[in-house]
């Protein structure tokens, strides 16, 4: 089971913002990060903790080990209010944690 | 470029059937693992189903298993999705994708989805 926290965060441009992921059992490095934009697919940000997805711009980071992993954007763009999810690829079933809203 | 593209979302029944079919393009489709996954509108993502390059092994999450099959065509560059014994539970927007060449524990790329509406 993946949990995230906050489950919403309001935010300003330049702000620097961090979100949490925790695993219910150590899952290693098996960790990636997702965005995703109202109406549209998820689009894949980080896989393996702190590998950035082509393309994906470096304000972008991630972060931890075992149980306990962070999605860090060092300054807020305006294209980067979406809602963030994390999931698992450790073991089956693959699974997400509950979602990150960040808004304005 | 690669694409996904989904289709066969319906309103049905409760206790019906539907295959949902996924066209692939712009990659080597049978060089990779690919993926269900679902979303309740307005709620979070959840794994549904995914298949090996050459359509074994399959695994699935414990709320389809029994009743959902992943399957795949790779002469078609075509996934499939049947489901079986539908439920109100199963109405989402369910999504195709694929793993990078090589792995098989997360997406990189997605379709833009297609709907399953399960009501009487």
């Amino acid at each position: 089971q993946m949990t995230q926290s906050p489950s919403s965060l309001s935010a300003s441009v330049g702000d620097r913002v961090t979100i949490t992921c925790r695993a219910s059992q150590s899952i290693g490095g098996f960790l990636n990060w997702y965005q995703q934009k109202p109406g549209k697919a998820p689009k894949l940000l980080i896989h393996g903790v702190s590998s950035l997805q082509s393309g994906v711009p470096s304000r972008f980071s991630g972060s931890g080990s075992g149980t306990d992993f962070t999605l860090s954007i060092s300054s807020l763009q305006p294209e980067d209010f979406a809602t963030y999810y994390c999931q698992q690829s450790y073991s089956i079933p693959l699974t997400f944690g509950g979602g990150t809203k960040v808004q304005i | 470029e690669v694409q996904l593209v989904e289709s066969g979302g319906v309103l049905i029944q409760p206790g019906g059937s539907l295959r949902l079919s996924c066209a692939a393009s712009g990659f080597t489709f049978g060089s990779y693992w690919m993926h269900w996954v679902r979303q309740v509108p307005g709620k979070g993502l959840e794994w549904v189903s995914r298949i090996n390059s050459d359509g074994s092994p399959t695994s699935y999450a414990e709320s389809v298993t029994g009743r959902f099959t992943i399957s795949r065509d790779n002469a078609k560059n075509t996934l499939y999705l049947q489901m079986n014994s539908l439920r109100a539970e199963d109405t989402a927007v369910y999504y195709c994708a694929r793993s990078p060449q090589g792995f098989s524990g997360y997406v990189d790329n997605w379709g833009q989805g297609t709907l399953v509406t399960v009501s009487s």
